[in-house]
């Protein structure tokens, strides 16, 4: 079964530059989320997309943004990064009338900030 | 906003042993939806159960299974016959019935099986 597809897997950047993580959702989900996971620490809900518009926001940074495009496959863009953004960043998701079946995650993409 | 408590930061189990991991939540919502998830080192999120809140019976799954106390606002994970594989990062999620459901997390919970 298709999964959820996430790119690049690693990332370095350093301080102050741009990054974009991409994620491609299982065909026919269409709700993507993002979330932030530290190191040691519980992920943390960053921005949630529902056919293409923005749905719900947590504690994302106004450095980052976030869009899904008309193929439902969603970008986060993170400008000036900080060594404190270096995480792994989970996309999931989901199917809006099927909340029982819970999220499919993808494998994350490991940002470090050097 | 709700909340979610793991309270054991890590435990451990012999091989072919039951452990039971505990979660409690905060919220004032009636329709909800509860899970746990594994994260195992390849640190990928794996469902693992899945509770609806308006269903009394306990979900289960294999070897999983589930104590869902609504009054207490409890949902424990019991793993039977541990296995070395179950070694990993345990979450348990709440999320709310309504709206796009964000999932909000638990602590975490770090398994380790004994050969």
């Amino acid at each position: 079964a298709a999964g959820v597809i996430q790119s690049p897997r690693h990332l370095i950047k350093e301080k102050r530059e741009t990054a974009t993580l991409k994620c491609y959702p299982i065909p026919r989900h269409d709700t993507v989320y993002w979330y932030q996971q530290g190191p040691g620490q519980d992920p943390q809900f960053l921005i949630s997309f529902y056919e293409k518009m923005q749905s719900d926001k947590g504690s994302i940074p106004d450095r980052f943004s976030a869009q899904q495009f008309s193929d439902y496959h969603s970008e986060l863009n993170m400008s000036s990064l900080e060594l404190g953004d270096s995480a792994l960043y989970f996309c999931a998701s989901s199917q809006r009338d099927r909340p029982t079946y819970g999220y499919t995650f993808g494998s994350g993409t490991r940002l470090t900030v050097v | 906003a709700q909340t979610v408590t793991q309270s054991q930061p890590e435990m451990s189990v012999q091989e072919a042993e039951t452990v039971t991991l505990s979660c409690t939540y905060d919220t004032s919502e009636s329709d909800y939806y509860l899970f746990w998830y594994k994260q195992p080192p390849s640190r990928q999120m794996i469902l693992v159960i899945r509770q609806e809140a308006y269903k009394q019976q306990n979900a289960t799954e294999n070897r999983f299974s589930v104590n869902f106390q609504k009054a207490a606002k409890s949902f424990s994970l019991k793993i039977s016959d541990s296995q070395l594989g179950d070694a990993a990062m345990y979450f348990c999620a709440y999320r709310s019935a309504g709206s796009y459901g964000k999932l909000t997390f638990g602590q975490g919970t770090i398994l380790t099986v004994h050969p």
